[in-house]
C-alpha cells in the first residue's frame, strides 16, 4: 500500500473550515484514499473516502487532485468536538484488509 | 444497532496471567481484526478473520491467539501476559462482499490492557 504523509499538527478556529492536506505521491490506480478520525480514547471513526472523484458527505469533504498525489479533507465548519487525530490512509482492495495509521494530523480546534 | 462492541473496557493483569478480549459485532460483517495501539503510535494488526473459521497473522501476531466460531464474534486471547502487551486493543469490523473501496471499518471504543 502507498504511504501517506501528513504534517503533525494544525489549529483551527471554531465555525471555520479545516482543511487537511495529504500526499500520497506513490498511489497506485486502484488505491483509494480513506480518511478516519480518532477522538482521545475513543476507536478510530470513518470520516469519508475517494478513489478519483471529489466526495462529500455529511460530516466532510474530500479533494482529490487530478494525479491523485494528493487530496484535501475539508471540514467545512470545524466544532470543538473536532478536535481529534486525523488518519489519511490509502489502500487497495483485497489481501489482509489491513489499515495502516501512520502517525496522522493531530487538528486543534480552538474556540 | 450496537456496531463493534468490545469487552471489558479497561483491565489491569500481572504478569503470566491469562485472559480473553471480547469483540462482538451485530452487522453480519464476515472481516474482523484485532489492533493494537500503544502511546502515540498508529494501530498495528495482530490478527484477522474473513470469515467464520477462517483466521490469519497480521503484523504483530506474536503472544496473541484468535478463533472465529461464529461470524458475530472474535475474541483475542492472551495465554502468558507480558508488560510489552499493556496498550489499547481496538476491534473492527466490515462486510468484505462487494469490498470495492466501498465499505469502510467500524472499530470498537477499545479495550485497555494494562499488565504489571
Amino acid at each position: 500500500d502507498a504511504k501517506t504523509t501528513q504534517p503533525p499538527s494544525m489549529d483551527c478556529a471554531e465555525g471555520r473550515a479545516a482543511n487537511l492536506p495529504c500526499n500520497h505521491s506513490t498511489i497506485s490506480g486502484n488505491e483509494y484514499v480513506y480518511w478516519y478520525r480518532q477522538i482521545h480514547s475513543q476507536g478510530p471513526q470513518y470520516i469519508i473516502h475517494g478513489l478519483k472523484n471529489n466526495e462529500t458527505n455529511e460530516m466532510a469533504s474530500l479533494i482529490i487532485t487530478e494525479d491523485r498525489k494528493s487530496s484535501t479533507l475539508i471540514l467545512p465548519h470545524a466544532t470543538l468536538r473536532d478536535t481529534a487525530v486525523y488518519y489519511c490512509i490509502v489502500r487497495v482492495d483485497g489481501g489482509d484488509y489491513k489499515l495502516s495509521f501512520g502517525a496522522g494530523t493531530t487538528v486543534t480546534v480552538r474556540a | 444497532n450496537a456496531g463493534v462492541t468490545q469487552t471489558p473496557k479497561f483491565q489491569v493483569l500481572k504478569t503470566g496471567q491469562s485472559m480473553t478480549l471480547q469483540c462482538a459485532q451485530d452487522m453480519n460483517h464476515e472481516y474482523m481484526s484485532w489492533y493494537r495501539q500503544d502511546p502515540g503510535m498508529g494501530l498495528r494488526l495482530i490478527h484477522y478473520s474473513v470469515g467464520a473459521g477462517i483466521t490469519d497473522q497480521g503484523e504483530v501476531p506474536n503472544g496473541y491467539n484468535v478463533s472465529r466460531s461464529t461470524t458475530e464474534d472474535f475474541p483475542l486471547r492472551l495465554l502468558s501476559a507480558a508488560p510489552s502487551q499493556t496498550s489499547v486493543y481496538f476491534c473492527a469490523s466490515f462486510p468484505t462482499a462487494g469490498w470495492g473501496g466501498n465499505q469502510p471499518q467500524h472499530f470498537g471504543d477499545g479495550t485497555r490492557l494494562s499488565i504489571l
